[in-house]
């Protein structure tokens, strides 16, 4: 069974600071990995999305990387800012499957 | 661009009672998922249908059903509803095995 661990729980840093935010699978078997945010009792937005074949994605100030044989993927949040505040989840889709698993999340909180 | 769209947002039932959440996926995604998220944990996995047919199946309850019609519009139908089955419902679509899925802004659902 897929499980999703993100490390750490909750993170709370001062603004300015770069992050990385860790996630780990179980099963290599994945189609992709996506990032999500989500603030208080809110929707899920995508952040990223990385397929299997893919080693990084970026966008903005955001940058993921995927390292599918260790089950690892890390997101790395330049220059953080008190917007950036918020849940991030990540996700993996399984291979021969119609599902996405999620992590339980990192909340973080960027004090200006 | 057209999003993925849930109604009702709010929605409070007694105990007991039934209690029908309606998703429309974005135009020609064929893929409707939809999950449930408890307060304070991450959204778990209920069921898919890609094509109008059963893809995947989660941990759904018996007391759920749900399908997806001829428009591809999804309805999650939930019955003998109980204290714990208080949640934000999303839905997400997709198209085809893309496994790039995008989410609706979620149901709440209380119930009393």
């Amino acid at each position: 069974k897929q499980e999703v661990t993100q490390i750490p729980a909750a993170l709370s840093v001062p603004e300015g600071e770069n992050l990385v935010l860790n996630c780990s699978f179980t099963d290599s078997a994945i189609y992709n990995l996506q990032w999500f945010r989500q603030d208080p009792g809110k929707g899920l937005t995508s952040l990223l999305l990385i397929q299997s074949s893919q080693r990084e994605q970026t966008s903005g100030r955001l940058n993921a990387s995927l390292d599918k044989s260790s089950g690892r993927s890390t997101l790395y949040i330049a220059a953080s800012q008190p917007g950036d505040s918020a849940t991030y989840l990540c996700a993996v889709f399984l291979d021969s499957s119609y599902k996405l698993i999620f992590g339980s999340g990192t909340r973080l909180l960027v004090r200006p | 661009a057209a999003g993925v769209i849930q109604s009702p947002r709010h929605l409070i039932k007694e105990k007991r009672e039934t209690a029908t959440l309606k998703c429309y996926p974005i135009p020609r995604h064929d893929t409707v998922y939809w999950y449930q998220q408890g307060p304070g944990q991450d959204p778990q996995f209920l069921i898919s249908f890609y094509e109008k047919m059963q893809s995947d199946k989660g941990s759904i309850p018996d007391r759920f059903s749900a399908q997806q019609f001829s428009d591809y519009h999804s309805e999650l139908n939930m019955s003998s509803l109980e204290l714990g089955d208080s949640a934000l419902y999303f839905c997400a679509s997709s198209w085809g095995g893309t496994g790039e899925l995008f989410f609706g802004e979620g149901s709440r659902l209380t119930v009393l």
